[in-house]
């Protein structure tokens, strides 16, 4: 079975900190796919970014950076100089090769950043 | 930029009355999904769909149906609506065959049912 846990429920940092936001996975497949989802108070849910089971290299996209580990089995999200419009929430997700793209999603962080 | 339309985006309805939640998509993307959001903000799918003329149940047990006549629209209907599908609704597409793709998803529909 495929599970993903975000164990921090909510994070509130004040505007510049950094903050990460942890995400760990379980799957039997060998081929696989990481998601970041943000959710803004909007509703919809944005993507940020995706990464298969066989690319280990971590991606810096500006103020956000991700750090894929295949050996503890995370995919960590990081945020730099954190700023109030980075509140919302997060979701990250996977999908593997036995699902066909049907995404199994984490609880979500909640993010607060205070000015 | 992804093109998915949701309406309407907020509905509050009486216990028992009949609705259809509507998505749409202008990108001709094969693969819809929906999903369920509870007040706890996990998602989970409900019902998916490969193409048209075909729909399946998701992980999550729902009393919702689907259909799938046209590619670009998959609409979800409460025969009955009650207290408990007091929920937010998101639909999402994709492209199918190569590398999976991000799901594209809609701004999402909020319905509760008194």
């Amino acid at each position: 079975a495929q599970k993903v846990t975000q164990a921090q429920t909510e994070i509130s940092v004040v505007e510049k900190e950094d903050v990460t936001l942890d995400c760990v996975y379980e799957t039997r497949d060998t081929t696989y796919y990481l998601f970041w989802y943000k959710q803004p108070p909007s509703g919809e849910l944005v993507f940020l970014i995706r990464r298969n089971s066989f690319d280990e290299q971590n991606e810096i996209s500006g103020r956000y950076s991700w750090n894929f580990q295949k050996s503890t089995s995370s995919f960590n999200f990081t945020i730099t100089a954190s700023q109030v419009v980075d509140s919302a929430v997060y979701f990250c997700a996977l999908t593997g090769s036995s699902n066909t793209g049907k995404l199994i999603f984490g609880q979500g962080t909640t993010l607060q950043v205070k000015p | 930029e992804a093109d998915i339309y949701q309406t309407p985006r907020y509905l509050v309805i009486g216990t028992g009355k009949k609705i259809t939640l509507e998505c749409s998509q202008t990108m001709g993307h094969d693969k819809m999904y929906w999903y369920q959001q509870d007040p706890g903000m996990e998602l989970h799918l409900i019902h998916y769909s490969y193409g048209v003329n075909s729909t399946e149940k998701g992980d999550l047990s729902s009393e919702s149906t689907v259909s799938r006549i046209r590619t670009e629209h998959f609409p979800l209907t409460l025969e009955s609506a009650r207290p408990s599908h007091t929920s937010q609704y998101l639909c999402a597409s994709s492209e199918w065959g190569g590398p999976i793709q991000s799901l594209h998803f809609g701004n999402g529909t909020r319905l509760t049912v008194t």
